[in-house]
């Protein structure tokens, strides 16, 4: 059985870095093809895609954010961690960590977690 | 970077009619598009991927179709459960792009 948790702050200040990590169960990131992404969403609007991490440790990022995000992995952990540097009012969001396999489109998403940020 | 503009933006339907949803590419994709239902407060749920298949569990009343840089969902009778946002992903090239959305809402 597939699950991923997205876990982090709830609340940060601007200029913060965020750190956000999904633990998974189910599947093993070293296994071949495997992906794990991270996908945003603030209240209201639509999805926004943020960065992948495949099973050899490459990693692909969202042109608009890539020099605020990283993308790592904690094999032994089963877990997935992003950081966002320098975090703004309009980052506020839920952020979803999913599951994909040979870059394909993921199929198994955490239940989200919603960051806010404010002073 | 590829750029998914979904059409309508809401579609104000009645249980048991027809739904058709586009989302049209700003370069050809090939068939490297899928689609999500989102409820609100929930995670988006994988409905249709490559443009034409239907993910596990998915009702047949779910059918994509298109390729290139023109697809569609057609939801062929809307169910209670079918009123949610869809959004459009693409995995042809890096970054992966969302569309903004379509509501389907109860008229």
């Amino acid at each position: 059985q597939v699950t991923l948790r997205e876990s982090g702050p709830a609340l940060v200040k601007p200029t913060q870095t965020l750190t956000l990590t999904c633990t998974f169960s189910g599947f093993s990131l070293s296994s071949n093809g495997m992906c794990v992404m991270w996908i945003r969403q603030p209240p209201g609007m639509p999805l926004e895609w943020l960065a992948l991490i495949d099973w050899d440790g490459d990693t692909y990022y969202s042109t608009s954010l890539k020099t605020r995000l990283t993308i790592s992995e904690d094999t032994s952990k089963n877990q997935v961690v992003l950081t966002m540097t320098n975090m703004d009012p309009v980052d506020t969001a839920a952020y979803y960590c999913a599951r994909t396999w040979n870059y394909g489109f993921p199929d198994y998403w955490g239940q989200g977690t919603l960051v806010s940020v404010s002073s | 970077e590829i750029v998914l503009t979904q059409s309508p933006a809401t579609l104000s339907l009645s249980p048991g009619e027809r739904a058709t949803l586009s989302c049209r590419a700003s370069q050809s994709i090939g068939s490297y598009l899928a689609w999500y239902q989102q409820i609100p407060g929930q995670a988006p749920r994988l409905l249709i991927y490559d443009a034409s298949n239907r993910a596990t569990g998915i009702p047949a009343r779910f059918s994509g179709s298109g390729s290139g840089t023109d697809f569609t969902l057609t939801i062929s009778s809307l169910e209670p459960e079918d009123f949610a946002v869809y959004y459009c992903l693409q995995r042809s090239n890096w970054p992966r792009t969302f569309g903004q959305g379509t509501k389907v809402e109860i008229k």
